[in-house]
């Protein structure tokens, strides 16, 4: 089956300007993840969708970070205005279904710099 | 409330053991274990639960000290594909995030 899908896979922009990133998760998987990982450090959730409604954004940055996902499939993350410490890799995963017993799943990342 | 790993790195030769251990300071209901290599997306490894249920792939195995709250993961025998960073994600019973931990950087060498 086809893995999660991410773009761009590379992005390099300036401080104060807006970016977005695409994920199409594994076909049939409800839950979807958006994680951020800073160089030598542990993927932080940022936001967990099941079908198309919100479970977790408690670490989401609300004042410039934004995501959706439209009709419980695919997945927009969005930063407007970037910082320089938005600079890291977004990690989209996914599951089916959301719970413990179940691995996530992930896709080979956005890699973004911030200068 | 980070869980926190334990080696941060090591070295091995190829054929020769490890164990890398994961600690939380929260009362637990799962732990993820995953692999990274560089520049790649994570991969998993398996998943502990509470009450003694284990789901996995490849030839590791893995521990759950729930009194303890924490975990290990063995590496037995190891090979080359082993290197790279580990990291455990641990669950609590309260939520449904998954917060990963530090770390734990392998290498393994001929």
């Amino acid at each position: 089956e086809a893995g999660v899908a991410q773009s761009p896979r590379y992005k390099i922009i300036e401080k104060r300007q807006s970016v977005a990133f695409w994920c199409n998760p594994i076909s049939g998987h409800a839950t979807l993840y958006w994680y951020q990982q800073i160089l030598g450090q542990g993927p932080k959730l940022l936001i967990q969708f099941q079908n198309n409604g919100v479970v977790d954004d408690s670490q989401l940055p609300k004042d410039r970070f934004s995501a959706e996902r439209l009709k419980g499939v695919d997945s927009t993350l969005k930063i407007q205005p970037a910082k320089l410490e938005d600079s890291a890799v977004y990690l989209c995963a996914s599951s089916s279904p959301s719970g413990d017993s179940y691995e996530q799943y992930f896709g080979p990342g956005t890699r973004l710099t911030v200068t | 409330q980070q869980p926190v790993q334990s080696p941060q790195a090591v070295i091995l030769r190829e054929g020769e053991d490890a164990v890398i251990n994961c600690s939380s300071s929260k009362a637990l209901y799962s732990v993820h274990w995953y692999r990274q290599k560089h520049g790649e997306a994570p991969v998993f490894l398996m998943i502990l639960l509470k009450g003694g249920e284990q789901k996995g792939h490849e030839k590791i195995s893995a521990s759950f000290n729930e009194k303890k709250q924490q975990s290990s993961l063995y590496l037995t025998a190891s090979q080359l594909s082993y290197s790279g960073t580990y990291f455990c994600g641990t669950r609590g019973g309260g939520g449904n995030k998954l917060t990963f931990g530090t770390g734990t950087q392998l290498k393994v060498e001929l």
